[in-house]
């Protein structure tokens, strides 16, 4: 079946510091790519998403790009922000699923200052 | 706000028991999504109904079930309640591929 692997954390950088999630998936059809983002005590936010390859998904100064040959789906940032601190996840959805989510564990981001 | 609406927000209650957690979602889209939130199994998706039915199912317990009613919103029922069933219960909307629009969630915590 369908599945999503992301890089473990907690990932700690320091702001202004480059970030890289990696996240890879498994998929037999040709599934969009999310990424999501969930702040301490709150509910889930789509941050970006891309639903064909070589598609690049921006939001916010996050970036990925939907690489069908490497099925991956990498999360980078130039320069994180205190105020990114929050846990991210990489999802698939697709057809044979009812485009149901399939989400990663999540990966803890920490940015100090 | 995100235009999808769980109540309650936060739910406290002993084993054996049962709960309802309500979701309407946003203004015009008939698909809504059903996920557990839990530091074990991470966020795993129960159940989708579409405009009434259901649609697909995933790691949903016989314990647990769900509908939507005419007027979209739906009810997830969970019953004979566990210890193990305390997490974070979020309820999602979208027309496909467009990226689902998730409510705050229901925290329940089963004593």
């Amino acid at each position: 079946g369908d599945s999503v692997t992301q890089m473990e954390g907690p990932v700690t950088l320091s702001e202004e510091a480059f970030l890289t999630i990696n996240c890879t998936y498994t998929a037999t059809g040709y599934p969009s790519l999310f990424w999501y983002v969930q702040y301490p005590g709150e509910g889930l936010q789509l941050l970006l998403k891309a639903t064909k390859a070589d598609d690049k998904g921006s939001n916010k100064g996050f970036e990925a790009t939907y690489r069908k040959e490497t099925t991956s789906f990498h999360l980078e940032k130039g320069s994180v922000q205190v105020s990114d601190s929050a846990v991210y996840f990489c999802a698939l959805s697709d057809q044979g699923s009812g485009y149901a989510l399939n989400f990663g564990k999540g990966t803890s981001l920490l940015v100090t200052p | 706000d995100s235009g999808v609406t769980q109540t309650p927000k936060h739910l406290i209650t002993a084993t054996g028991q049962r709960v309802t957690l309500r979701c309407s979602p946003r203004s015009g889209d008939l698909s809504v999504y059903w996920y557990q939130q839990s530091l074990d199994q991470g966020l795993q998706f129960l159940i989708q109904y579409y405009n009434g039915e259901e649609r697909a199912k995933g790691n949903i317990l016989e314990r647990f079930s769900a509908q939507q009613f005419p007027d979209l919103h739906s009810e997830l029922n969970l019953s004979s309640l566990e210890l193990g069933d305390s997490a974070l219960y979020f309820c999602a909307s979208s027309p496909p591929k467009a990226g689902y629009t998730f409510g705050s969630g229901t925290r329940l915590t089963v004593v």
